[in-house]
């Protein structure tokens, strides 16, 4: 069985400080880790691969298999970054899931 | 850029009804996802399909049944709405290797 978690349903930080989401996964082949970004009122949208290794909006991810962890990171978060970010694995069998997600909200 | 498009955007339903949500995309991807969007929740796979012709069951499939009977669309049928299935339905595609890309959501509530 494939499964992602994400232990903080909520995080709050100020402006310019640094950001890390968490994700851990449960998996016994060799996944493929996601990170999706929902924006209020809009659709998900793919934020991070772990497979292309960039950053995108200054977040950065990396997959570490021994730990099995996949956390996601900002080191200045900005106020547009407020949003719910999503973790998420697809096993060999293409089945994606996510986690339940985490509410990001950057203060001023 | 039509991407994925889900029809409808809301509807509400009463207990004992029955609807078909349908996701369609132009991007000839091979993968197609239904997943529901609860409160504290976050995304719940209910069907996938890798394949025209193929479906699977997610984490979820209970009340639910799905049909891709053409690559290009995805239907995921509620035969007897309950209150427990009021929640945000998202529709997803992708090829094997490649990021899902999402519908706009279809906001359901049964009644």
């Amino acid at each position: 069985a494939q499964r992602v978690t994400q232990p903080e349903k909520l995080l709050s930080v100020f402006k310019g400080a640094p950001v890390e989401l968490k994700c851990n996964y449960s998996y016994s082949g060799s996944p493929e880790l996601f990170w999706y970004v929902q924006y209020s009122r809009q659709r998900l949208q793919l934020l991070l691969r772990h497979i292309s290794r960039e950053s995108i909006k200054g977040f950065t991810a990396d997959l570490n298999k021994g730990e099995t962890s996949f956390h996601l990171k900002k080191p200045f978060a900005q106020e547009e970054d407020s949003a719910m970010y999503y973790c998420a694995l697809r096993g060999s069998n293409y089945k994606l899931t996510f986690g339940k997600g985490t509410l990001l909200t950057v203060n001023p | 850029n039509a991407g994925v498009t889900q029809t409808p955007k809301f509807r509400v339903l009463k207990t004992g009804q029955s609807m078909t949500l349908l996701c369609a995309q132009d991007m000839n991807h091979e993968y197609m996802y239904w997943y529901r969007q609860d409160p504290g929740m976050g995304l719940r796979l209910i069907h996938y399909s890798v394949g025209e012709g193929t479906t699977a069951k997610g984490e979820v499939p209970d009340g639910y049944n799905v049909s891709r009977l053409k690559k290009q669309n995805f239907l995921l049928g509620l035969e007897s709405a309950a209150p427990s299935q009021t929640s945000v339905y998202f529709c997803a595609s992708s090829w094997g290797q490649g990021s899902a890309f999402f519908g706009q959501g279809t906001r359901l509530t049964v009644v």
